[in-house]
């Protein structure tokens, strides 16, 4: 069956320093691929999503994320993490077969220490 | 430009009341889904439209949840009657034609049955 997983449920961090939140997916295919960030009280506001080409793609608030085909994995990074990205996020793939459905992992929650 | 719209942003009801939450999605998007979110289980998919028509509501939990779609910009989840166990935080979502499956998330309603 068609999974994704994130590893961590909760990672905490200074700010300034770097982050990486992994994201593996179970999929015979590449899909197409998506990051999410939540806020507390909040939706889902869109980070970054790859289709295809360039592996390495840039979102909003300075987040990326790299595709690696080789691992089935898309891992959100930010260079330096701000007081403000502390929040829930969480990735989610669609299966290029047809279907429409979202396969959301199960989140990762961020806590960024002063 | 207006993103998804959701309304109310809370609800608080009794055990055995009705509960509509409304949904506008963005404008010119042609599909539409519905999600709860619980600590315990994440976040659900209940049923998702597209072009107003329902295609897959396999994810509504029970007969007591129901959802329309009467018209292209506006959506309702129907509760009735309403129990504890379906207090949740409650999104909708849209999607356009052009945009690869990418979904757009609305603030959600967070619903308390007391």
């Amino acid at each position: 069956a068609q999974s994704v997983t994130q590893p961590d449920i909760h990672i905490t961090v200074s700010e300034g320093a770097s982050l990486e939140l992994r994201c593996n997916y179970s999929y015979g295919a590449t899909p197409y691929l998506f990051w999410y960030v939540q806020s507390p009280g909040q939706g889902l506001q869109l980070l970054l999503k790859y289709f295809s080409g360039d592996t390495l793609v840039q979102g909003i608030k300075g987040f990326e994320a790299e595709f690696k085909r080789s691992q089935s994995s898309f891992n959100l990074r930010k260079p330096s993490v701000h007081w403000s990205d502390a929040a829930e996020y969480f990735c989610a793939v669609v299966p290029t077969s047809g279907t429409y459905k979202y396969i959301f992992g199960t989140g990762t929650r961020l806590k960024v220490l002063a | 430009d207006a993103g998804v719209i959701q309304s109310p942003r809370h609800e608080v009801t009794e055990m055995g009341q009705e509960v509509t939450l409304r949904c506008k999605p963005i404008s010119g998007h042609n599909s539409l889904f519905w999600y709860r979110q619980t600590m315990m289980r994440g976040l659900e998919l209940l049923i998702y439209f597209n072009n107003n028509v329902p295609i897959d509501d396999s994810g509504m939990p029970e007969d007591r949840f129901s959802a329309k779609m009467p018209n292209a910009s506006f959506s309702t989840l129907k509760i009735q009657p309403s129990e504890p166990r379906d207090s949740a935080v409650y999104f909708c979502a849209s999607r356009g034609l052009a945009g690869r499956y990418t979904q757009y998330f609305g603030p959600g309603t967070r619903l308390t049955v007391l």
